[in-house]
């Protein structure tokens, strides 16, 4: 049975903190790496990472891939209270880029303390 | 405005009442998904459908029932709503092309 596990349930830091999530998994087939950001409800998109080693980058938040070691983390520095949220990672089995078929971890709750 | 709508929003009824919950998409993605969201458990994946008229199981398939009659739609069904079937349900699409899966906004369904 595939797995993704996410690590730590949850975080409460001080805006202005850095935080890393971490996210492991045991999947019978792999083709990409997802990051989501769920606020109030819909989860929205953050990286899709294929690669090992590459890290994707967007303004504070930035994520790198590990095939061989089977994880990836997710960076936030110079946090901010709109960072808080629930953080999401999936994993796409594949064959398709097409995404139909995530197994999601079960997140990673971050609050920011202004 | 590209989206995934969902209805209703919100949705409380009783146990063996049979509801369907719309989804329809305007992004002409041929992928369409299920999923459910529970404390703890995370998202897990009731259905998915690659096309129209083609859908398959996820890891949570006992008690829905999908269809894919058009491309921008896909409605999931309960036939006969338990409490266990309580939950956070969301509408997901996404296309070959590998961009991600866009999620709708969300059904809190609670069966009493």
């Amino acid at each position: 049975e595939d797995k993704v596990v996410q690590s730590p349930l949850s975080l409460v830091v001080h805006e202005g903190d850095t935080v890393t999530l971490n996210c492991s998994y045991e999947v019978t087939n792999f083709r990409s790496l997802l990051w989501y950001k769920q606020e109030k409800k819909a989860p929205t998109f953050l990286f899709m990472l294929t690669s090992s080693g590459i890290e994707k980058k967007s303004g504070r938040l930035s994520s790198i891939l590990d095939k061989k070691e089977l994880f990836s983390i997710l960076n936030i520095t110079a946090t901010q209270t709109g960072d808080s949220a629930i953080y999401l990672c999936a994993v796409d089995p594949g064959p398709n880029f097409g995404n139909e078929k995530l197994t999601f971890g079960t997140g990673t709750r971050l609050t920011i303390i202004p | 405005e590209a989206q995934v709508t969902q209805n209703p929003r919100y949705l409380i009824t009783v146990t063996g009442k049979k509801l369907t919950v719309t989804c329809s998409q305007n992004m002409n993605h041929e992928y369409m998904s299920w999923y459910r969201q529970d404390p703890g458990l995370g998202l897990r994946q009731i259905y998915y459908s690659m096309n129209v008229e083609v859908t398959d199981k996820g890891d949570v398939p006992e008690g829905y029932k999908v269809s894919r009659k058009e491309k921008r739609n896909f409605p999931l069904i309960l036939e006969s709503p338990s409490p266990n079937q309580t939950s956070l349900y969301f509408c997901a699409s996404s296309s070959p092309a590998g961009l991600s899966a866009f999620f709708g906004q969300g059904t809190r369904l609670t069966v009493v």
